[in-house]
């Protein structure tokens, strides 16, 4: 199994462009989550989604849009893009059990917004 | 609000020298709190789950544990492959089982 998966790994994007990250996941996991690192921040929020077609907002979701149209694909994308977007971007997966339930995380996609 | 707190920002450690990493939490009902390792230029690798007080959890060199206000991660006779940042989340009871994370420990275990 691959786990979750992102691409692109990198991105330079230029202000006002727009673009799209996709995740996926093969462990057929119900929920998956969009976060952004920041230095200092640690990880937040952006969107969110608890199943195929509902998608929910997050800590920081301004600036951005989501798509989940096949359980196992969550899209992050940036309509026009802003400095303040730069940042690296993480999706995760998890089942949800009846008590907690721990996340997995794909390797990252690094942007930058010039 | 929730919130997650994180001490020591960083911490050196000589190769063998055992020590405590502090995740304090202020919740309104607490479902889990996770640990997490996470490497440069790498995703958060998941560590432990505890759920109540009094709960502990090891791996290899990692011991975590869960008080009422607090998780501690003790890590004993760390080696250098230990060098990571080290993350704290909580899931909070109604929510849609996301984390709220604190900023992390970077720790580094000198030979």
């Amino acid at each position: 199994n691959a786990g979750v998966t992102q691409t692109p790994k990198f991105r330079v994007l230029k202000t006002g462009q727009s673009m799209t990250l996709l995740c996926a996941q093969d462990m057929n996991h119900e929920y998956m989550y969009w976060y952004r690192q920041d230095p200092g921040m640690g990880l937040r929020l952006i969107h969110y989604s608890v199943g195929e077609g509902t998608t929910a907002k997050g800590e920081v979701p301004d600036g951005y849009n989501v798509s989940r149209l096949k359980k196992q694909n969550f899209l992050l994308g940036l309509e026009s893009a802003a400095p303040s977007q730069t940042s690296v971007y993480f999706c995760a997966s998890s089942y949800p059990r009846r008590g907690a339930s721990e996340q997995f995380f794909g390797p990252g996609t690094r942007l930058t917004v010039l | 609000e929730d919130q997650v707190t994180q001490s020591p920002e960083a911490l050196r450690l000589q190769e063998g020298e055992s020590s405590s990493l502090n995740c304090s939490y202020t919740v309104s009902g607490l479902r889990g709190l996770f640990w997490y390792r996470q490497d440069p230029g790498k995703g958060p690798e998941f560590l432990f789950t505890l759920y109540s007080a009094g709960e502990e959890k090891e791996k290899e060199r990692l011991k975590a544990t869960l008080t009422k206000k607090e998780s501690f991660l003790h890590i004993t006779a760390p080696k250098p492959e230990d060098s990571a940042t080290y993350l704290c989340a909580v899931q909070i009871v109604g929510s849609a089982r996301q984390l709220t994370f604190g900023s992390g420990t970077q720790l580094t275990v000198l030979p």
